[in-house]
């Protein structure tokens, strides 16, 4: 069964800062990989995926995350912190599906805040 | 071009009263999904459906009812609120193969159960 591990419900950091969020997956297959940004009172948005090939994506809004099938991990980053950043951000995992797509399976999120 | 359509937005039922969250995408696409999100547990399954005709149980499908009658559209139904109900709820869709799996969301329906 896949799962997601999202470390720290809760990261704040100051507006030009580094932003690390971190998630670490769990798969028996080789995974899809995804982080969805939720700004308040609204619905999920794709911020990037990774699916095959690089293993360093780059999203909308500046992020990027690296795969690391060694580490089972897909990070979340951004150099600068801006304060429209702020919002929900949740890593989900899914199948290959080489039989067709199945469910994403999510983290618990992880609330930024940036601070001015 | 819409993308995907829930309604209603907002919902309040008092305990054991029945209601159907509507669900509807015009992307063509096979795969939907319906999701809760409550604080501190994200997203979790309540069932899915890769086709017309074709549906299956999440991880939280106990007290939910769907049915795929049509490619377009997958309701939601609660035959009996109650109060562990409250959440938020999110409908998705994709193709059912390749594509890289991305899904996309509706907004969301807020129900709040007395």
């Amino acid at each position: 069964a896949q799962s997601v591990t999202q470390l720290g419900s809760h990261v704040s950091v100051s507006e030009g800062a580094l932003v690390l969020l971190r998630c670490n997956y769990s798969s028996s297959v080789p995974p899809y990989l995804f982080w969805y940004v939720q700004y308040p009172n609204q619905g999920l948005q794709l911020l990037l995926k990774y699916t095959t090939g690089a293993t360093l994506v780059k999203g909308i809004n500046g992020f990027e995350a690296e795969f690391k099938k060694s580490e089972t991990s897909f990070h979340l980053t951004k150099p600068s912190a801006h304060m429209s950043d702020a919002a929900e951000y949740f890593c989900a995992v899914s199948d290959r599906g080489y039989s067709g797509n199945t469910p994403l399976v999510f983290g618990k999120g992880t609330r930024l805040s940036v601070i001015a | 071009n819409a993308g995907v359509t829930q309604t209603p937005k907002f919902q309040v039922l008092k305990t054991g009263q029945s209601m159907t969250l509507q669900c509807a995408q015009d992307m063509n696409h096979e795969y939907m999904s319906w999701y809760r999100q409550d604080p501190g547990m994200g997203l979790r399954l309540i069932h899915y459906s890769v086709g017309a005709g074709i549906t299956d149980q999440g991880e939280v499908p106990n007290g939910y009812n769907v049915s795929r009658s049509t490619t377009e559209d997958f309701p939601l139904r609660l035959l009996s609120a109650a109060p562990s109900q409250t959440s938020v709820y999110f409908c998705a869709s994709s193709y059912s193969k390749g594509r890289g799996n991305i899904q996309y969301f509706g907004a969301g329906t807020r129900l709040s159960v007395l």
